[in-house]
C-alpha cells in the first residue's frame, strides 16, 4: 500500500514571495500524485495532478509541482503567493496504473498563513 | 450548477441519534466517496461505490452504512451517534476509480457534524 508525509504542518509566508511545500511518498512503483487546496470551510479542489511523462506539472492559480523519483518526492511551489493562496495544501498518492480497485491516500496536509 | 452537493451543511444533534448525510453528483461519474476529516484536518477514506457497487469498505464501525439507490447518488446513514463521531465528512466523486484510470477527484463543501 501506499503512503505519503508531508513534512510541514504549518508554512507562514508573506505576499508575493516564493513557497513550496514537500511532499514524500512511499510506493513500489509509479504512483498517481495529486495536490489538492482545502479554503476555509470549502471542500478540496484539484490544483494539479501527475500519472506519466513530463515530471514539471503545471496546475491552476499559478502552482506547478516536480516529480522526482529518486527523492520519492513530488513538492508544490509558486513563485509569488497572493492573499488568496492561505489555505491547507494536501498531497495525494494514488495506486498508479493498476488492474486492481485502489484508492487516494491523503497526507496529514500543510497549513499555508499569508502575511502582509 | 453545483458539481458535488451534499445535505445538510451543518448537523448537530445529541449522542444516540441516528442521522443521515446526503450526497449527490451531477457530473456523470461512475464512482463516489465518502470521507472523514477530523479536528486535525486528516482524511480518511470510509466508503467508495462504483456505479452503485461497493468496492472499497474501510475499517469503519457498522453503525455506518452507506447506500446508493444510483450512481449519482450516495448516502450515508449513522446510527447511534457517538462523540468521536463529531467531523467533516465529505462526499466525492470521480469517472472511475482514482486507482484505476486517471481521474482526481471532485468534493463536496463538507457536512460538519456535531454530537452534543
Amino acid at each position: 500500500a501506499q503512503s505519503v508525509t508531508q513534512p510541514d504542518i504549518h508554512i507562514t509566508v508573506s505576499e508575493g514571495a516564493s513557497l513550496e511545500l514537500r511532499c514524500n511518498y512511499s510506493y513500489g512503483a509509479t504512483p498517481y500524485l495529486f495536490w489538492y487546496v482545502q479554503s476555509p470551510g470549502q471542500g478540496l479542489q484539484l490544483l494539479l495532478k501527475y500519472f506519466s511523462g513530463d515530471t514539471l506539472v503545471q496546475g491552476i492559480k499559478g502552482f506547478e509541482a516536480e516529480f522526482k523519483r529518486s527523492q520519492s518526492s513530488f513538492n508544490l511551489r509558486k513563485p509569488s503567493v497572493h492573499w488568496s493562496d492561505a489555505a491547507e495544501y494536501f498531497c495525494a498518492v494514488g495506486p498508479g496504473a493498476t488492474d486492481s480497485w485502489g484508492k487516494l491516500q491523503f497526507g496529514a496536509g500543510t497549513q499555508v498563513v499569508v502575511t502582509p | 450548477d453545483t458539481a458535488v452537493s451534499q445535505t445538510p451543511k451543518y448537523l448537530v444533534t445529541q449522542m444516540g441519534n441516528d442521522k443521515s448525510i446526503k450526497c449527490e453528483q451531477n457530473l456523470g461519474h461512475d464512482t463516489m466517496y465518502w470521507y472523514k476529516q477530523d479536528s486535525k484536518k486528516f482524511l480518511k477514506i470510509m466508503f467508495s461505490y462504483n456505479n452503485k457497487e461497493l468496492i472499497i469498505n474501510e475499517t469503519v464501525p457498522n453503525r455506518f452504512s452507506p447506500k446508493s439507490p444510483d450512481k449519482a447518488h450516495l448516502n450515508l446513514h449513522i446510527n447511534s451517534l457517538e462523540l468521536g463521531d463529531s467531523a467533516v465528512y465529505f462526499c466525492a466523486s470521480s469517472q472511475g476509480p482514482s486507482g484505476k484510470g486517471n481521474q482526481p477527484q471532485h468534493f463536496g463543501d463538507g457536512t460538519r457534524l456535531s454530537i452534543l
